[in-house]
Parts: C-alpha cells; sequence; structure tokens
C-alpha cells in the first residue's frame, strides 16, 4: 500500500487560508468516508482535526475544514494562526482493510 | 481521563525481539479497536497494525506481516506488539491509538499515547 500523496510544504501568512491537498486511489480515499487528517507537533503525538472527511472532534477550532472530490482529499485552515505551524498527515482506510497514511505536509507560518 | 501509555521500547540488535505494551485507563478498553502506528526519526507516520475489541479482526501492514503479533488483554486493558526478526529500518517511535467509535473496527484514531522508541542497531 502506497502511503498517500501531500505537498512536502505549504505557508501562509497570519490570518490567510490554506488548503493541503491528500492524493489517494478509488481503493482508498476515493472509496471511502473514513478519511482523517492529523496535526502533529515537533516531538508530539498525533491530534486528531478531522474525521470522516469533514467532521470535527470537539474541542477542535472550526477553522479546520474537510472535503473529499473523488480521488483527492483536501485539509482547509482559514485565520492562519502561529499555533496552526506543524506537520499535518491525512489518512484513510483501504480496501485491504488496513489504513494508510499520507506523505505528511509541514505548515509553515511566515 | 482518557490515556494510552506505552512501554517497553529500547535498543536491540538486527534480528532480535521485543515487546511493546500499551496500558489504556479512563475508557471500557473492551470496546474499542486498537491500532500500532509508527515513525521512523525525522519521517512521517506509518499504520503497522489494528486489532478488533475481541480480537476476531487482525491486520498488519505488508512491512511488518510474519514478523509482528498484535494482541490485547482486554481484563488488563492492554494492548501488545511482538515483534521479531527486527530490521534496522523497524527503528522508530511505536505508538498506540484508539479507533474513534466504540464497537467499529475502522475509523479515525482519536486518542494517542505518547510512544516509545524501539532502536535496532548493532
Amino acid at each position: 500500500q502506497s502511503a498517500l500523496t501531500q505537498p512536502a510544504s505549504v505557508s501562509g501568512s497570519p490570518g490567510q487560508s490554506i488548503t493541503i491537498s491528500c492524493t489517494g486511489t478509488s481503493s482508498d480515499v476515493g472509496g471511502y468516508n473514513y478519511v482523517s487528517w492529523y496535526q502533529q507537533h515537533p516531538g508530539k503525538a498525533p491530534k486528531l482535526m478531522i474525521y470522516d472527511v469533514s467532521n470535527r472532534p470537539s474541542g477542535v477550532s472550526n477553522r479546520f475544514s474537510g472535503s473529499k472530490s473523488g480521488n483527492t482529499a483536501s485539509l482547509t485552515i482559514s485565520g492562519l494562526q502561529a499555533e496552526d505551524e506543524a506537520d499535518y498527515y491525512c489518512s484513510s482506510y483501504t480496501s485491504s482493510s488496513t489504513c494508510v497514511f499520507g506523505t505528511g505536509t509541514k505548515v509553515t507560518v511566515l | 481521563e482518557v490515556q494510552l501509555v506505552e512501554s517497553g521500547g529500547g535498543l536491540v540488535k538486527p534480528g532480535g525481539s521485543l515487546r511493546l505494551s500499551c496500558a489504556a485507563s479512563g475508557f471500557t478498553f473492551s470496546s474499542y479497536s486498537m491500532n500500532w502506528v509508527r515513525q521512523a526519526p525525522g519521517k512521517g507516520l506509518e499504520w503497522v497494525s489494528s486489532i478488533s475489541s475481541s480480537s476476531s479482526y487482525i491486520y498488519y501492514a505488508d512491512s511488518v506481516k510474519g514478523r509482528f503479533t498484535i494482541s490485547r488483554d482486554n481484563a488488563k486493558n492492554s494492548l501488545y506488539l511482538q515483534m521479531n526478526s527486527l530490521r534496522a529500518e523497524d527503528t522508530a517511535v511505536y505508538y498506540c491509538a484508539r479507533v474513534k467509535v466504540e464497537m467499529a473496527t475502522i475509523g479515525a484514531f482519536d486518542i494517542w499515547g505518547q510512544g516509545t522508541m524501539v532502536t535496532v542497531s548493532s
């Protein structure tokens, strides 16, 4: 199972919006609505930000939103803040009943 | 407080074995599927294995199939990963993670442990 494809880095100024893409295949992202997004700060465990494509867990800011079109899922962060600077990973359920993560995206707040 | 705490990591020689443990607290462990996820130094997340709440369904990544064994003891609120025939490329921080929805076999990972480091080197 190959990793889902994400851009290596995305940057934006405070207050701006950025979007991170996550491209897979019809056997994972495109085939199921089990796409999740995780935020990871250096030296910390990942934190769930979005589940089932577009749902936010309790306590996660509404500045984070998710969507999907075909084999590509997206995470949008609006009103970018300094604390959003972190690595972000998408993940998906697969047709093999396994899980696959994305390659990861480093978000930099300029 | 809902919590997962991993232990058992350390330095092991290539070809050696190690058993990781993950102690759960603050929730009904027996109702949730659990997973192991690893992260090599400076690299991304890699899913390793999953086990359903009653151990009926178990899955592995191709990279560890035949070498690693996931198990759980619901009476002890614990998850395990037995790692055999270890290779240098298994060097990583290993996290245990809970599937968000009770009784579901698949889904997002909403609770993560702090991780335990495994180093495979001679």
